[in-house]
C-alpha cells in the first residue's frame, strides 16, 4: 500500500530562517515523488519532482531511499512562501497520486 | 487556453438531490483525473480518464458516483442522492499524454455542501 506522511500540520518560522518540511512515504516499488504548493485563494500547483532534481524558487528536496523521505528544504524563507504544501506520490500506475495531509507554512516577518 | 477549468465553483444542494459538475482540461493533456478533498486532508483520488476511456475507479467512488468524459474533452461527475459526506472540494486534474511524472496541473474545483 502507498503511503505519504507529513507529520507536521503546521510550520511556522521567521522570514530568513530555513524551513524544512518534511515527508515520508511507504511503497515498495520505486516512487516518483512530488511536492504541490497552494497560495492562498489559488490552485494547486506542481511545485517540484524528485525526477527532475530542480530548484523552484529556491526550494529542493532529495528523495533518500533508505529513510523513505522526500523532505522539502529552503534555507532562506521569504514571507510569500507561505502557503498549504502537499507531498505526494505515484506508483506504479503511473497515473495517481497519492497525497499526505498537508502542511502549513507560514513565514513570519 | 486558460488552464483546468471548473464549472461550478461553488454547488449548495439538499440531501437526496443529485449534483453535476463540469471539468474542461487543457486541450492537449489527454489524461484528465478527478479528485476530491474535505477540510484537513489531501486530494484523494477518485478516477481517472485516457481520452474518452475511464481506466481506473478508486473505490471511495461509491456506486452514486458516476463520471464520463464522452469526446475525450470535458469530463462531468455526477453524484446522485448525495449525502452530507459528499460535502467536499471537488478538483480536477490534467496532465500530458505519457506519464503523470510530467505534473498534473489543477482547476480551482467545485466546492459542494449538502445540507
Amino acid at each position: 500500500a502507498q503511503r505519504v506522511t507529513q507529520p507536521e500540520k503546521l510550520l511556522s518560522v521567521f522570514k530568513g530562517a530555513p524551513v524544512e518540511l518534511k515527508c515520508n512515504y511507504s511503497y515498495s516499488g520505486s516512487p516518483e515523488l512530488f511536492w504541490y504548493v497552494q497560495y492562498s485563494r489559488q490552485r494547486l500547483q506542481l511545485l517540484l519532482r524528485h525526477i527532475s532534481r530542480e530548484s523552484i524558487k529556491g526550494f529542493t528536496a532529495d528523495l533518500n531511499k533508505g529513510e523513505t523521505s522526500f523532505h522539502l528544504k529552503k534555507p532562506f524563507a521569504q514571507e510569500e512562501d507561505s502557503a498549504m504544501y502537499y507531498c505526494a506520490l505515484t506508483g506504479n500506475s503511473g497515473y495517481a497520486l497519492n497525497f499526505g495531509k498537508g502542511t502549513s507554512l507560514l513565514v513570519t516577518p | 487556453d486558460t488552464g483546468v477549468s471548473q464549472d461550478p465553483r461553488h454547488k449548495i444542494t439538499k440531501r437526496g438531490q443529485n449534483v453535476t459538475f463540469r471539468c474542461d482540461p487543457i486541450s492537449e493533456h489527454n489524461r484528465l483525473y478527478w479528485y476530491r478533498q474535505t477540510l484537513g486532508q489531501g486530494p484523494e483520488f477518485l478516477t481517472y480518464f485516457q481520452n474518452e476511456a475511464q481506466l481506473e475507479k478508486s473505490r471511495l467512488l461509491s456506486d452514486r458516483f458516476s463520471a464520463e468524459r464522452p469526446k475525450g474533452s470535458f469530463s462531468t461527475l455526477e453524484i446522485q442522492r448525495t449525502e452530507q459526506g459528499d460535502s467536499a472540494m471537488y478538483l480536477c486534474a490534467s496532465s500530458l499524454p505519457g506519464h503523470a511524472t510530467a505534473g498534473y496541473t489543477f482547476g480551482s474545483g467545485t466546492r459542494l455542501t449538502v445540507v
